[in-house]
This record gives structure tokens, C-alpha cells and sequence, in this order.
């Protein structure tokens, strides 16, 4: 059974840090990697999306990149900014297209 | 509208009570998904389709979750004979193919 973990579980950084969100899977056969932000109350918004066949893919002043061999995915922000408090949520696609979650890094970014 | 809608956006039932949540996925979106969302946890998959048919249920919790997509688009969830435990967010999400999926904005079940 696929099993996703994020670390940390929370993060709180001053605004203007560069910072990395830490996912890991334990089923290696996956067919992509997604990662949500998700704003209390809210629904996800999908942010960067990396299939099993990339090593990386960036948005603006998001990174994420992909070791399907470990089992480990990154997301680097660069230059956070208070906007960007939410709870990232990672989640890996295996057979049958659905979607295995983190329990998700909760980040603040302090003005 | 081009986003996934989910209706009603909060429900509260009585403890027994059936309730029924729909999804408007987007237009031409083949797959549709049903996760659950527990208080500080991550979603968990309930079930899916592709079309009008339901090619996994595995995830639903027990034979009182039933869920339905007859023409192929809109989509509904139903509970049946609620429970405290069912309290969370229905989240439901689809996709053109096995590829990126979109997300509603959720329903919030509580059931008291």
C-alpha cells in the first residue's frame, strides 16, 4: 500500500526565506507527483505537477523536483512572502489514477 | 464557471439523516473523484469514474456511501443513515484523462 509522509509537519519562517518542503512515498511505481496548496477552508489548487518520466518542474518562484528511484520529492520556494501561508499537501498517483495524499506541511510566513 | 463545483457547500445533518452532495465537474472532464478530508488530515480517495462508469469504489468506508454519475458529468455522493465519524469535507476533483486532476472547493459535513 502506497504511503505518502511530508516533513515538516508545520514550518514558520520570516518573509524573504528561500524554503524546502520534503515529501516521501514508499511504491516507487508511480505515474506522476502533484503538489496542492490549500487554504484553510478551501479546496486544493494544484501548483506544479511532475510526471514519472521528468525530474522537475517550476512556476514562478516554485520548484519541485522528483526522485521516483528514493521516493522523494521536493518543493523549493524561493523569496516567501506572507501570501504564501497555506498547507501544501503532496500526493502521488499510482495504478488506477487515484490520488495518494501527505497529511501536508502547514507554512506561515511572518511579515 | 470553467472550475469544478460542489453543492451544498455546508451541510448539517442529525445523526441518521441521509445526505446527498453533488459535483459539477469540468466540461469534457472524463475521470471524476471522491476524497474524504479529515480535520488536519491529508484527503484520502473514496472512489472513481470514468464516464458514467464506476471503475473503483474501494475507498468508500462502508456500504452506507454510495455514490453515482449516470450521464457521465455531474455527480452525486450519497450517505446514508449518517454517522458522527462521516463529519468532513467531501472533496471532489476531475480530469481529462490519468493526469492532473482539478479539486472543487469541498462540502463540509458535519453530522451531529
Amino acid at each position: 500500500k502506497q504511503e505518502v509522509t511530508q516533513i515538516p509537519a508545520a514550518l514558520s519562517v520570516p518573509e524573504g526565506e528561500n524554503l524546502v518542503l520534503n515529501c516521501s512515498f514508499t511504491d516507487s511505481a508511480i505515474y506522476n507527483l502533484q503538489w496542492f496548496r490549500q487554504d484553510p477552508g478551501k479546496g486544493l489548487t494544484s501548483l506544479l505537477l511532475i510526471q514519472s518520466s521528468q525530474r522537475e518542474q517550476t512556476s514562478g518562484r516554485l520548484n519541485a523536483s522528483l526522485d521516483k528511484s528514493s521516493g522523494r520529492s521536493t518543493l523549493y520556494i524561493a523569496a516567501s512572502q506572507p501570501g504564501d501561508s497555506a498547507t501544501y499537501l503532496c500526493a502521488v498517483m499510482t495504478s488506477g489514477s487515484r490520488l495518494t495524499f501527505g497529511e501536508g506541511t502547514q507554512l506561515t510566513v511572518n511579515p | 464557471g470553467a472550475g469544478v463545483s460542489q453543492s451544498p457547500r455546508y451541510k448539517v445533518a442529525k445523526r441518521g439523516q441521509d445526505v446527498a452532495l453533488r459535483c459539477d465537474p469540468i466540461s469534457g472532464h472524463v475521470s471524476l473523484f471522491w476524497y474524504q478530508q479529515a480535520l488536519g488530515q491529508g484527503p484520502e480517495f473514496l472512489t472513481y469514474f470514468q464516464n458514467e462508469a464506476q471503475l473503483d469504489k474501494s475507498g468508500l468506508p462502508s456500504d452506507r456511501f454510495f455514490a453515482e454519475r449516470p450521464e457521465g458529468s455531474v455527480s452525486t455522493l450519497k450517505i446514508q443513515r449518517t454517522q458522527q465519524e462521516d463529519s468532513a469535507v467531501y472533496l471532489c476533483a476531475s480530469s481529462p484523462g490519468q493526469n492532473e486532476q482539478f479539486f472543487g472547493p469541498g462540502t463540509r459535513l458535519t453530522v451531529l
